[in-house]
């Protein structure tokens, strides 16, 4: 059975960079396409990007400038740096397996990352 | 503001059918037949209910079913059941720059 578990800092200060990590279990993340999307408390889904085990990544240009995600298969993890945050980037979290195009089948259960002073 | 527009709420009985929508434009949905759609339940994460436009992965009812005329996709439930009632995101793909973009997201309530 595919899990995926997100971990990081609850609380992030305003123009610091939030960290997050996905440990994938049960498959290998030598395969597939991994993604990060979220969301703000009470709002829809915001697609941030995926990378493929090769390195090649695709981001959302909205996000571009601030965003990269990596892989670190000795701990079979991807990851998601977001620098210069602020309120607007408060939101739940989420990491998944890509199975096709823009279809996900396995899930995180989701962090939240609160941008505050 | 969403790149796909979706009602914000839609309501059917039990036993009724309900129709989701999903609109875009020729640069996405219109474009190619990469959409999907997901139930959230509040408080847990997404569960794809359909991609490819009209594919239903493996445990999920078939009375789930999506269609695309045009730039609009569409997600209807047939015999609603309690348990329908959630959060429905639609997903299409936007080509290789944008790559993805989704509905604001519609809540669907089981009278």
């Amino acid at each position: 059975q595919v899990q995926l578990q997100e971990s990081g800092p609850g609380l992030v200060r305003p123009s610091e960079t939030l960290s997050l990590t996905c440990a994938v279990s049960g498959a290998s993340i030598s395969s597939y396409y991994w993604i990060w999307i979220r969301q703000p408390p009470g709002k829809g889904l915001e697609w941030i990007g995926y990378i493929y085990y090769s390195g090649s990544t695709n981001y959302n240009p909205s996000l571009k400038s601030r965003v990269t995600i990596s892989l670190d298969t000795s701990k079979n993890q991807l990851s998601l740096k977001l620098t210069s945050v602020t309120a607007a980037d408060t939101a739940v979290y989420y990491c998944a397996r890509l199975m096709t195009t823009v279809a996900t089948d396995y899930w995180g259960q989701g962090t939240l990352a609160t941008v505050s002073s | 503001q969403s790149a796909l527009t979706q009602p914000r709420s839609v309501s059917g009985s039990p036993g009724q059918s309900a129709t989701i929508s999903c609109a875009g434009t020729n640069s996405d949905v219109g474009a190619y037949n990469y959409v999907s759609w997901y139930q959230q339940h509040p408080g847990k994460a997404p569960k794809l209910m359909i991609y490819d436009v009209n594919k239903r992965p493996s445990g999920v009812p078939d009375r789930f079913s999506g269609s695309k005329s045009g730039n609009t996709a569409s997600l209807t439930i047939s015999g609603l059941q309690a348990e329908d009632e959630a959060d429905y995101y639609c997903c299409s793909y936007a080509g290789s720059y944008t790559y993805a973009v989704f509905g604001g997201g519609t809540k669907l309530t089981v009278l």
